[in-house]
């Protein structure tokens, strides 16, 4: 059975706090991405990654970093956490073009 | 269109009501089109990945269109059941690993 796995599925953080948000697949596939959900907002792409080490922004970057260390693990970190960015995350992973994306459980994180 | 729209935004049927949904896309430079269904507290999941013009895909009780010329699908649900509640995505893949995506139709099927 595929997985991607989110460390955490509720998150409580406060504001100017450093977050780290981990993913991990088994499917060994070059890409991965984060996404975050917003009610009437649809999934909105902050970062992917296409190898390790290896980085693309998205389409809302701002305030958002990432590290691929590995192929297997995927990290957002939010480098000083705003109330703006509450949110859910979620993370997934793809073999490349035309093919489908698996998802992780999701990350609903509250900033306070 | 220069993004992914899908309507209805959400949706309220009776359980063996049949129902569908749009989704309209950019008709150039047209790679694939994902639907995916998300149930609550659950991750979101492929039902189909549609590449060519006039592709029609089924699974169980759901099936899908694709028009690329004229840019838009249609995701068809055939004697809905309340398992059926969900959310239901659809995403233009760009053909450079990104995924966009439309903000979803909202699916509530009553008993």
């Amino acid at each position: 059975d595929v997985k991607v796995t989110q460390s955490s599925r509720y998150l409580v953080k406060r504001t100017g706090e450093k977050v780290f948000l981990e993913c991990v697949q088994d499917m060994d596939h070059e890409n991965m991405f984060w996404y975050r959900q917003d009610p009437g907002l649809g999934l909105r792409l902050i970062y992917f990654s296409y190898d390790v080490k290896m980085k693309e922004k998205g389409d809302i970057p701002e305030g958002y970093s990432v590290s691929r260390e590995k192929k297997e693990r995927f990290s957002l970190i939010l480098e000083s956490a705003s109330t703006n960015q509450t949110s859910m995350y979620l993370c997934a992973s793809r073999t490349g073009a035309n093919t489908e994306a698996f998802f992780g459980q999701g990350t609903r994180l509250t900033v306070v | 269109i220069l993004n992914v729209e899908q309507s209805p935004q959400s949706l309220h049927v009776q359980e063996g009501d049949s129902t569908n949904f749009t989704c309209s896309f950019p008709s150039s430079n047209f790679y694939a089109l994902h639907w995916y269904r998300w149930e609550t507290a659950k991750s979101p999941e492929a039902l189909f990945v549609m590449t060519l013009n006039g592709d029609e895909k089924k699974k169980g009780r759901i099936s899908a269109t694709l028009n690329t010329k004229e840019g838009y699908s249609y995701l068809y649900i055939k004697g809905s059941q309340p398992e059926d509640s969900a959310t239901y995505l659809c995403a233009r893949d760009t053909g450079f690993q990104k995924l966009v995506f439309g903000t979803g139709t909202r699916l509530l099927v009553s008993p």
